[in-house]
């Protein structure tokens, strides 16, 4: 199983927004609606911001958000804080019990 | 409070066995999948190994399959990995985590793993 693709890294301003692209294929991302995202800030375990495409977690802040059309899903941080700057990994279920992750995107707040 | 922690990490020589360990509390750990999903320094994340909440069904990464066995202890609480036949490539930062309905809502701190000569 081949790893989701995602940009190496995405930038924004404080108060801008940035969206990181996920693009998988017909048998993970397109098959299924079990697409989620996770941040993780530099020596930390992984956090979980999106479940179901387009779900947040109790306590994750609106501002993030995703979305799904066909093979490629997206996760959109609006609003872009200093405390958002992380890696984000997409992840999606892949059938046969199988999750695949994607590359990750370091997101910078300039 | 809901918490995984994870132990047995360490240094082993090129060819030989670790146990990782990772203990659950704050909620009924029998009612939930469970992963190891590892990451190399520097690099993404992969999922190594996934177990049903009852122990009935396991599934690993093509890398992994024949050298990893995960297990769990419901009454203990407790996930294992036990890795044989170790090698340089496995060297990361294990990670036990919890499946909630196709979504990993809870990971442990992480343990490091160091195969190396």
């Amino acid at each position: 199983q081949s790893a989701l693709t995602q940009p190496p890294s995405a930038s924004g301003s404080p108060g801008q927004s940035v969206t990181i692209s996920c693009t998988g294929t017909s048998s993970d991302v397109g098959a299924y609606e079990y697409v989620s995202w996770y941040q993780q800030h530099p020596g930390k375990a992984p956090k979980l911001m999106i479940y179901e495409v387009n779900k947040r977690p109790s306590g994750v802040p609106d501002r993030f958000s995703g979305s799904k059309s066909g093979n490629t899903a997206s996760l959109t941080v609006s609003g872009l804080q200093a405390e958002d700057e992380a890696d984000y990994y997409c992840n999606s279920f892949a059938g046969s019990h199988n999750y695949v992750f994607g590359t990750g995107t370091e997101v910078t707040v300039l | 409070e809901v918490q995984l922690v994870e132990s047995g990490g360490g240094l082993v020589q090129p060819g030989g066995s670790l146990r990782l360990s990772c203990a659950a509390s704050g909620f009924t750990f029998s009612n939930y999948l469970m992963n190891w999903v590892r990451q190399v320094p520097g690099k993404g994340l992969v999922c190594v190994s996934r177990i049903y909440n009852d122990g009935s069904s396991t599934d690993y990464a093509d890398s992994v399959k024949g050298r990893f066995t995960i297990s769990r202890d419901n009454a203990k609480n407790t996930l294992y990995l036990q890795m044989h036949s170790l090698r340089v490539d496995d060297t990361a930062v294990y990670y036990c985590v919890r499946d909630s309905d196709y979504r990993l809502d809870v990971w442990g701190q992480g343990t490091t793993v160091t195969v190396s000569s």
